[in-house]
């Protein structure tokens, strides 16, 4: 069983805010990944990391920025939240072939 | 990667084997296949994954067709919790190519 955490679960807030989505994982994995995912919709990648210092943009564009400062933990952050936010954030991180996801962050930006 | 086809969307009784299709007719020799689920809109969680042999683990059995451009998932004996979307993926190992999830099956396990 895989231990990678994300906090808050849920969050409502409203326009213009600045908010940190926080991701951790007590592994050691090097690799690390953010999805967004809208309710019965396919898993978008926004970032991924390879290690520390090491941050990437995915597929899917994102106004989000991350950071890699340590390995256990990756942080996504959204400068000013605008309703178009309002999604699911996934975090997971990756051992050889498996990704371990955290239970997700459900954003309501009002 | 290879692109995926799952079926939208699968019943299955209770307490049967649930057989869960993908077809994957342009996989390359160096893909393999993995398969994740995900419940209720939780964190995807990872069941199996193989080359071209047939798998199988505690969670399930992956059988792949010899000429590999098909797999299918088989849930022996499916219980109401295994209701779920299952994702079939084609991706190099070993690689920083990502895992792309696609939509899925959505599989409901009838009581």
């Amino acid at each position: 069983e895989a231990d990678i955490y994300q906090t808050p679960r849920y969050l409502v807030i409203g326009t213009g805010k600045k908010i940190t989505l926080e991701c951790s994982q007590t592994m050691g994995h090097d690799k690390m990944y953010w999805y967004q995912q809208d309710p019965g919709m396919e898993l978008h990648l926004i970032h991924y990391s390879y290690g520390v210092n090491s941050t990437e943009k995915g597929d899917l564009s994102s106004e989000s920025t991350v950071s890699r400062i340590r390995t256990e933990h990756f942080p996504l952050t959204l400068e000013s939240a605008r309703p178009s936010h309002t999604s699911q954030y996934l975090c997971a991180s990756r051992r050889k072939e498996t990704q371990y996801f955290g239970p997700g962050t459900r954003l309501l930006v009002l | 990667d290879a692109k995926t086809t799952q079926p939208p969307s699968m019943d299955c009784a209770e307490g049967r084997a649930a057989n869960l299709p993908c077809n994957h007719s342009t996989i390359s020799g160096n893909e393999y296949v993995y398969w994740y689920r995900q419940i209720h809109s939780q964190g995807p969680q990872y069941i199996i994954h193989g080359l071209k042999n047939n798998e199988t683990n505690e969670m399930a059995s992956l059988i792949i067709t010899e000429d590999r451009k098909s797999s299918t998932l088989i849930l022996p004996h499916a219980t109401l919790r295994d209701t779920a979307v299952y994702y079939c993926i084609v991706r190099v190992a070993g690689t920083g190519n990502q895992f792309y999830f696609g939509t899925g099956t959505s599989l409901t396990v009838i009581p």
